[in-house]
Order: C-alpha cells, then sequence, then structure tokens
C-alpha cells in the first residue's frame, strides 16, 4: 500500500506562472490537508478538504491559491502567478477520518525563479 | 489562537547520552497531540498521538508523555539514526466538532554524534 503521493517533488516556475501540485491520499483516506513550510520556518496549515468539499481554508491566502479534492483524481493545490514568496515546500497528508492521525507526503518543493 | 512552543530549538548529543525534548501548548480545546520525526528532505514521519494527561506512549528508543501544558518526548540511549528534527503539534476541538487542522511548533534538531 503506497504511502501519500505528491507530484511533482520539484518544480521550478518564472514569476507569474502557474503551479499545480498533486497529492494522491493513502488507500481509503478520504481527508486531504495542505501544509506549506517556508525555509527557516514551520509547517503552517493551508487548507482541509474531504472529497469534492473544502472543510477549512483558514490558512489560504486569499489571492491566487485554491484547492480542491474531486470525487475521482487526486487533490490539487493551485497557485496562479507565483510570486518568489511563494517558493516553499507544500506538504500534503491525508487521514482516515478528521480525528485520525494525518500522514505525510514528501512534498513538493516549489522554486520560483 | 492555538500555539505551540518547541524547546531546545537544537540539541546536540553523543550516542548514548539520553535526553529529553519539550513541547508547551495553549489550544482551546485539545483533541490530540501529535509527534513527528522529519529527515532532510523529507516528508514528517508520524510518531505518537497522545490523547489526555498522563498517557504515555513508548517506540524503541523514544517515550512520549503529556501533561495538560505541555508534552515530553524522551530519547533513552539515542543513536546516530535518531538524528532529525521532531516536530510536535496539536489538533483541536472547535464546537463539539473536531478538525483535521494540526498546528505545528518550529521543531527541534537533534543531532546524535557517534
Amino acid at each position: 500500500n503506497a504511502g501519500v503521493m505528491q507530484n511533482p517533488r520539484h518544480l521550478v516556475r518564472r514569476r507569474g506562472q502557474e503551479a499545480r501540485l498533486r497529492c494522491s491520499p493513502m488507500k481509503g483516506h478520504s481527508h486531504v490537508y495542505w501544509y506549506r513550510q517556508l525555509p527557516e520556518e514551520g509547517l503552517k496549515f493551508m487548507v482541509y478538504l474531504q472529497k469534492e468539499n473544502i472543510i477549512d481554508e483558514s490558512g489560504m491566502p486569499k489571492e491566487r491559491f485554491s484547492a480542491e479534492f474531486p470525487k475521482e483524481g487526486p487533490s490539487i493545490l493551485r497557485i496562479q502567478q507565483v510570486v518568489r514568496g511563494d517558493s516553499a515546500a507544500y506538504f500534503c497528508a491525508s487521514s482516515y477520518t478528521g480525528d485520525t492521525e494525518a500522514f505525510f507526503g514528501q512534498g513538493t518543493r516549489l522554486t520560483v525563479v | 489562537e492555538d500555539q505551540v512552543t518547541q524547546s531546545p530549538e537544537a540539541l546536540r548529543l553523543q550516542e548514548g547520552e539520553s535526553s529529553s525534548l519539550n513541547c508547551s501548548y495553549t489550544v482551546s480545546g485539545l483533541r490530540g497531540l501529535f509527534w513527528y520525526r522529519q529527515d532532510p528532505g523529507k516528508g514528517p514521519e508520524f510518531l505518537f498521538t497522545l490523547y489526555s494527561a498522563g498517557e504515555e506512549k513508548e517506540k524503541e528508543r523514544l517515550k512520549a508523555t503529556l501533561t495538560k501544558k505541555e508534552s515530553f518526548l524522551h530519547i533513552t540511549a539515542p543513536k546516530p539514526e535518531d538524528s532529525a528534527t521532531y516536530l510536535c503539534a496539536v489538533q483541536a476541538y472547535a464546537g463539539g466538532t473536531s478538525y483535521g487542522k494540526l498546528t505545528f511548533g518550529q521543531g527541534t534538531i537533534l543531532t546524535v554524534h557517534p
């Protein structure tokens, strides 16, 4: 049973381009979370999704960022018109329910040049 | 606002030298406290969940304990392969419904020298 799968592992985008980060949760998990880890900072919660629904997006920047978790397929974190400050490691985690432990993927390292 | 503070920021130990990492927290209603290990360039690896004061959990050389205000991660006779960043996180209740959101501390960077 594969763990949480994120792709790509590394992504380079020029300022103004769009970045799409994908996350496939562990088998049987229907709860997905996205976190961001900026250089020299801790993990910060961004958004919590359950199939086709956004449960909590209190950590998402108001502009340029969006997330979805469709009925079929992976969860997508989308960043429009990227800026250098978006450079960070983005981690996805999944859990069986909202109450159980979350397991993390290996992350996508976004570099904006 | 939920807050988690970990200390020390960095800890250097000799192989076999036991020590403890601290995680202090303030949360409106604690649903669970989580410990993770993170190696450079990797995602956090789940270690323990603690739910109530007085609870303890062990895994190999690691033991996690919980009080009403803090948690400790005790490392007994560490080995170089225990070197990593250890992260503490809390999950809070809100209005009787638990949310999956975790609030993380900054982590403690542990280095174990042979």
